[in-house]
């Protein structure tokens, strides 16, 4: 079975900085990978996905991933981190084999204006 | 299309009464998915259902829960008797195809605090 690993818990930024949130994952043939975001008092919102093709994906708000096969990685980026991007990130692995997403334990961002 | 749809939003209940949750998937989606989210165990996934089955429950924390699913439409999930140790948000979630290359569609969630 595949699991995903966050590594970051907490990451706290300020306005404007710059955001790489970690996520890699064990499962050694294909798999699809997603970035979910809940912002507070919210549900799981789709930020992006992979699943085929160029494996930097962009996705909404300004975010994009980057899957490097060697590494089991799939690591969230964006430039420039806003307030609004506030929020706990969800890295989320699913697999040819089966059908079900397995989550990360997410990581926390407060950006501080 | 509306989305996932779950009810209540906010529940609120006391030890040893039954709670019953509420999901209607995204119309045309196969699989059903039961999440619940707390700040200690983070999203945990309790049981899910491809075409009204369940396939996999091994997630349902002891036998006080129940989930079913008597149409593509319509699925419920139980908890007889309730703990305040099952207080959490309980996301239901659905998708399409097997292998949830789309994403899945959460819905906005049920927050049961037990008192």
């Amino acid at each position: 079975a595949q699991s995903v690993s966050q590594h970051n818990h907490h990451v706290i930024l300020s306005e404007a900085a710059s955001l790489e949130l970690g996520c890699n994952y064990s499962y050694g043939g294909t798999v699809n990978l997603f970035w979910y975001v809940q912002y507070p008092g919210q549900h799981l919102q789709l930020l992006l996905k992979y699943f085929s093709g160029d494996p930097l994906v962009k996705g909404i708000k300004g975010f994009e991933a980057e899957f490097i096969k060697s590494k089991f990685s799939f690591n969230l980026r964006k430039p420039s981190v806003q307030w609004s991007d506030t929020a706990e990130y969800f890295c989320a692995v699913s697999t040819n084999a089966g059908n079900m997403l397995t989550f990360g334990g997410g990581t926390r961002l407060m950006v501080k204006p | 299309d509306a989305g996932v749809i779950q009810s209540p939003r906010h529940e609120v209940t006391e030890m040893g009464q039954e709670v019953t949750l509420r999901c209607k998937p995204i119309s045309g989606h196969d699989y059903l998915f039961w999440y619940r989210q707390t700040m200690m165990r983070g999203l945990e996934l309790l049981i899910y259902f491809n075409n009204n089955v369940p396939i996999d429950d091994s997630g349902m924390p002891e036998d006080r829960f129940s989930a079913k699913m008597p149409n593509a439409s319509f699925s419920t999930l139980k908890i007889q008797p309730s703990e305040p140790r099952d207080s959490a948000v309980y996301f239901c979630a659905s998708t399409l195809d097997a292998f949830g290359s789309y994403g899945y569609t959460f819905g906005s969630g049920t927050r049961l605090t037990v008192v």
